[in-house]
C-alpha cells in the first residue's frame, strides 16, 4: 500500500518568516501534486512535480521532488496570513493523499 | 469558483435517512471521484468514474451508492449511515488518467454531512 507521510502536521509560525514542509514515502510516484485547502473549501492545486529533482516556483513558493521521486518539500519564503491552510500532498498513482500540514501564519 | 459546483453545502440526517449529495462539473472532464475527509485522516478515496463507467471502489460500504448519469453529473446516494460517517464529501473531476495528463484533480467546496 502506497503512503505519503507528510511533517509536520502542524506549524504556526511569524509572518515573514521562512519555513518547509516535507512529504515523504517509501514508494516511487510517476508524479507529485501539492493542493491548498482553505476552511470550508476543497483543495486547490498548486503544482505537479513530475520530473526526479525537479524544482518548480510559484511566487514565493518552491517545491521539489526528490531524485527518487518518492519524496517532495514544499518552502515559502516570508511567509504572509494568506499562506494559512492546509498543504496537502498527493500522489499520482492511485491519487494517495498525506494527512496533509496545516500552517497558520500569524500576521 | 473552480467549476465543481456540491449540493448540498450541508447536510444532517438520521440514520434512518435517504438522502443524496450532488456533484456537477462544467470543466469538459470526463473523470470524477467522491473523495471522504475526516478529522485526523487522509482524504480517502471513494469511488472513481471514466466516461461514466466505474473504475474505482475502494471498499467502500454499500450505504454509499454512487450514480454517474453523465460525464458532468456525479451523485452518491446516502442510506442507513452512521454517526462514524459523518465527514466532508468532495467531489472532484479531471481529465481520464489514459490520456496522458498529470490527472490533476479540481475540487468542489464539499458537502458537510452530518449523521446523528
Amino acid at each position: 500500500t502506497q503512503l505519503l507521510e507528510q511533517s509536520p502536521q502542524f506549524l504556526s509560525i511569524q509572518e515573514g518568516e521562512n519555513l518547509t514542509v516535507y512529504c515523504n514515502s517509501s514508494s516511487v510516484f510517476s508524479s507529485l501534486q501539492w493542493y491548498r485547502q482553505e476552511p470550508g473549501e476543497g483543495p486547490v492545486l498548486l503544482v505537479t512535480v513530475v520530473t526526479g529533482g525537479e524544482v518548480k516556483k510559484l511566487k514565493r513558493l518552491t517545491f521539489q521532488f526528490g531524485d527518487a521521486r518518492k519524496d517532495s518539500s514544499l518552502h515559502i519564503t516570508a511567509a504572509q496570513p494568506g499562506d494559512t491552510g492546509l498543504y496537502l500532498c498527493a500522489g499520482d498513482d492511485k491519487i494517495i493523499f498525506g494527512k496533509g500540514t496545516r500552517l497558520h501564519i500569524l500576521p | 469558483e473552480t467549476g465543481v459546483t456540491q449540493t448540498p453545502r450541508h447536510l444532517v440526517m438520521g440514520m434512518t435517512n435517504k438522502k443524496s449529495l450532488k456533484c456537477e462539473q462544467h470543466l469538459g472532464h470526463n473523470a470524477m471521484y467522491w473523495y471522504k475527509q475526516s478529522a485526523k485522516k487522509p482524504l480517502e478515496l471513494m469511488f472513481v468514474y471514466n466516461f461514466k463507467e466505474q473504475t474505482e471502489n475502494n471498499s467502500v460500504p454499500s450505504r454509499f451508492s454512487p450514480e454517474c448519469p453523465n460525464s458532468s453529473h456525479l451523485f452518491l446516494h446516502l442510506h442507513t449511515l452512521q454517526p462514524e460517517d459523518s465527514a466532508l464529501y468532495l467531489c472532484a473531476s479531471s481529465h481520464p488518467r489514459t490520456s496522458g495528463s498529470s490527472g490533476e484533480l479540481f475540487f468542489g467546496e464539499g458537502s458537510r454531512l452530518t449523521v446523528l
